[in-house]
């Protein structure tokens, strides 16, 4: 079964450059690695997504290392706006009839200040 | 172009009933999948269909189940509900990937 690990929660200040790094020792060889953002009472909401090296898009970038044990979402010059949590999201291995199944990070509570 | 709309926002039920929950994915989106969020347990991955047919699918006992329609529309259902099922229950869809999805607003199940 895939576990994630991730940072429970950052501080940064605006117009830094964030990153946050998930943890993922055992995860499905086929599938993406996805990250979302989500602010209280809405959905989550697609960041970006990737399957090996980095992927740039225009609000973050995704660093994966060849072995694909964790990922880093890096987000550029921050705002106050981007306070919010952080989840990445993985697919399972398939170990022990759970193929198929997603797993979700807990979530990092990213807090930007003036 | 409208978002993934899920109906009821806020519900209220008593434990041994069941609940159908509905979500109208955005048009022309295949996939939809549907995630429950606690704060014990963060957000779980339910089920997702893609054609009317599940595809994939968590860890929840068979009291959760769902159904896709031709329209893409879907329902989740839950029989005999426990305190524990209280949750925010999201919806999201996605033209055919598989993880770049968009959510909805959720529908909050309090059981009491």
């Amino acid at each position: 079964l895939a576990k994630t690990t991730q940072p429970i929660s950052m501080d940064s200040y605006e117009g830094q450059e964030v990153n946050i790094t998930c943890s993922h020792n055992n995860i499905a060889t086929n599938d993406y690695i996805t990250w979302y953002q989500q602010f209280p009472s809405q959905g989550p909401r697609f960041i970006i997504q990737g399957y090996k090296t980095k992927v740039t898009n225009e609000v973050a970038s995704l660093f994966i290392p060849a072995d694909r044990k964790s990922s880093t979402l890096s987000l550029p010059r921050v705002s106050l706006s981007d306070t919010a949590v952080y989840y990445c999201l993985v697919g399972d291995p398939g170990d022990g009839g759970s193929q198929g199944n997603l797993i979700f990070g807990k979530g990092t509570k990213l807090s930007v200040k003036p | 172009k409208a978002g993934v709309t899920q109906t009821p926002r806020y519900l209220i039920k008593t434990r041994g009933q069941q609940v159908t929950l509905s979500c109208s994915p955005i048009s022309g989106h295949r996939s939809v999948s549907w995630y429950q969020q606690t704060p014990g347990q963060g957000l779980q991955f339910l089920f997702e269909y893609f054609s009317e047919t599940q595809r994939n699918k968590g860890n929840f006992p068979g009291r959760f189940s769902g159904r896709q329609f031709s329209n893409s529309r879907s329902e989740m259902n839950v029989s005999t509900l426990e305190l524990g099922d209280s949750a925010l229950y999201l919806c999201a869809s996605s033209p055919g990937q598989i993880h770049g999805y968009t959510f909805g607003s959720g529908t909050r199940l309090t059981v009491v």
